[in-house]
């Protein structure tokens, strides 16, 4: 059974930048036909795509946030991260890692609240 | 980027009932649908994938129909444990988008 969970700050400053982590387990990552993805979400609002990297290192990103988002992936520790620059309060959401399999999100994290505060 | 439309963004129904949600698309995205469902708290959970077939363990009062640019969800006989927010979301392109979600509640 994949499981994945993500890792990281759950306070971060304005204007500096928001990194997680996403361990998976039960699974590899090079193991090939998978996305990994990161998705959010806003308090009390729906779902926002953020972006996806395959195990070689291809990422595409949602053109809303690609100024400011990359996506990496280590193989070796069988994680992938994010990383969000020049964060406002507007970035305050819940952020879940996934992975997609042609298509549908089959696998999810429990998401972890990023709030961004002084 | 595709526009997905849910409607409606809420509903209230009576234990058994059949429960409806409609899913539009900006553009045909053929049959490249997906339904989830979040419980409060919850990662949201794969119900319905390629527009109308049902994941592994899903109930199977759960079903999705539809292809182009209008798709249905449809729970034929409303249950408890049903409560929950339902979103669509199209994988024809990228960025991959999601409806704004339609939230069901017990009358």
């Amino acid at each position: 059974q994949v499981q994945l969970q993500e890792s990281g700050p759950g306070l971060v400053k304005p204007s500096q930048t928001l990194s997680l982590t996403c361990t998976v387990s039960g699974g590899s990552i090079s193991s090939g036909g998978y996305y990994w993805s990161w998705i959010r979400q806003h308090p009390g609002k729906g779902l926002e795509w953020i972006g996806y990297i395959y195990y070689s290192g291809s990422t595409y990103y949602n053109p809303s946030l690609k100024s400011r988002v990359t996506i990496s992936v280590d193989t070796s520790k069988n994680q992938f991260s994010l990383k969000l620059s020049s964060v406002t309060a507007a970035d305050t959401a819940v952020y879940y890692c996934a992975r997609e399999y042609g298509g549908p999100i089959d696998y999810w994290g429990q998401g972890t609240l990023v709030t961004v505060s002084s | 980027d595709i526009q997905m439309t849910q409607s409606p963004s809420s509903l209230s129904a009576s234990v058994g009932d059949r429960v409806t949600i409609t899913c539009q698309a900006s553009q045909d995205i053929s049959n490249y649908l997906n339904w989830y469902q979040q419980k409060p708290g919850k990662a949201p959970k794969l119900l319905i994938y390629d527009a109308s077939n049902l994941e592994t363990g899903v109930p199977s009062r759960f079903s999705g129909s539809g292809s182009g640019t209008d798709f249905t969800f449809t729970i034929s006989s409303l249950q408890p444990e049903d409560i929950a927010t339902y979103y669509c979301q199209q994988y024809d392109n990228l960025p991959r988008t999601f409806g704004q979600g339609t939230k069901v509640e017990i009358k």
